[in-house]
C-alpha cells in the first residue's frame, strides 16, 4: 500500500548498556506524554507515562525525561536486554474541545546487540 | 495482557472485496480507536470513538467506515478492497482520552 510518514530512525546499542531515545513533540499544548513498545507483529504496548507538570518520571529500568522548553521528550532503558529491541514511539495529547487526541511521533528501531 | 481481540490477524483478498475488520474488548473502555500502519513506518489515528453511536475521523485520511453499536465492539469496514487499502490494521481502546491506550495485535491486510 502507499506508505505514510518517514522510515524508522534506528539505535544500536551493546547488551548491558543503557539505551537513550529521543522524541520531539509538536504541540507545546500538549499535557501529557506516553511512551510506547511495539515488538515486531504486535500493537503497541504501554511503557511509561508522564504529565507536563512533571520533567522526569521513574519506573522499572526505565526513566522519562521531559523538557517542554524545546518540547523534547526522552527514553531512558538501563542495562539494556535483548528483549528490549523493538520499536519505540512516544505519543502527546491535549485536550482539544470535549475530546482529546494521541498523536504518535515517528518512532525508533531499537536493536540490541549481544 | 490487555483485554481487546481483533480478528482476522492476516488477511489476504481480491480487489472488489468488502471487507470487515473485527475488534472486541472486554476491559469496558468507552474509547476505542482504529490506526494504519505501514511496516516500519508510524502510527496514523484513521477513526476514534468516544461511545456508543460516536464515531469521528482520525487524522489520516481513510475510506473505510466504523460503527459503534455496542461499548465492546468498534468493527472496520471497507466496501472495496484496493491495494492502496494493504496495510496494518491496529485497534485500541482506554477508559479516558487521558490515559493510556490499549492496543490489540493488529489485523495485517493485503489487497491483491
Amino acid at each position: 500500500g502507499e506508505s505514510v510518514g518517514l522510515h524508522l530512525p534506528t539505535l544500536s546499542v551493546q547488551e548491558g548498556d543503557n539505551s537513550i531515545i529521543n522524541c520531539a513533540y509538536s504541540n507545546s499544548a500538549s499535557d501529557y506524554f506516553i511512551w510506547y513498545k511495539q515488538e515486531s507483529g504486535k500493537g503497541p504496548q504501554f511503557i511509561i507515562d508522564i504529565r507536563s507538570n512533571m520533567d522526569k518520571r521513574q519506573g522499572q529500568r526505565v526513566t522519562v525525561l521531559l523538557n517542554k522548553t524545546v518540547k523534547h521528550l526522552s527514553l531512558q532503558i538501563a542495562a539494556t536486554q535483548p528483549g528490549d529491541s523493538a520499536v519505540y514511539f512516544c505519543a502527546e495529547t491535549l485536550f482539544s474541545g470535549s475530546a482529546r487526541q494521541l498523536t504518535f511521533g515517528s518512532g525508533t528501531q531499537l536493536t540490541v546487540l549481544p | 495482557e490487555a483485554d481487546i481481540y481483533q480478528t482476522p490477524r492476516y488477511l489476504v483478498i481480491g480487489t472488489g472485496k468488502k471487507i470487515t475488520l473485527e475488534c472486541s474488548q472486554t476491559m469496558g473502555h468507552d474509547k476505542m480507536y482504529w490506526y494504519q500502519q505501514d511496516p516500519g513506518m508510524e502510527l496514523h489515528l484513521i477513526h476514534y470513538s468516544y461511545g456508543v453511536n460516536s464515531t469521528e475521523k482520525g487524522d489520516l485520511s481513510s475510506e473505510s467506515t466504523v460503527s459503534r453499536i455496542r461499548t465492546e465492539h468498534f468493527p472496520l469496514t471497507l466496501e472495496s478492497a484496493r491495494p492502496s487499502h494493504t496495510s496494518q490494521y491496529l485497534c485500541a481502546s482506554s477508559d479516558d482520552f487521558y490515559n493510556e491506550q490499549f492496543f490489540g495485535p493488529g489485523t495485517r491486510l493485503t489487497v491483491l
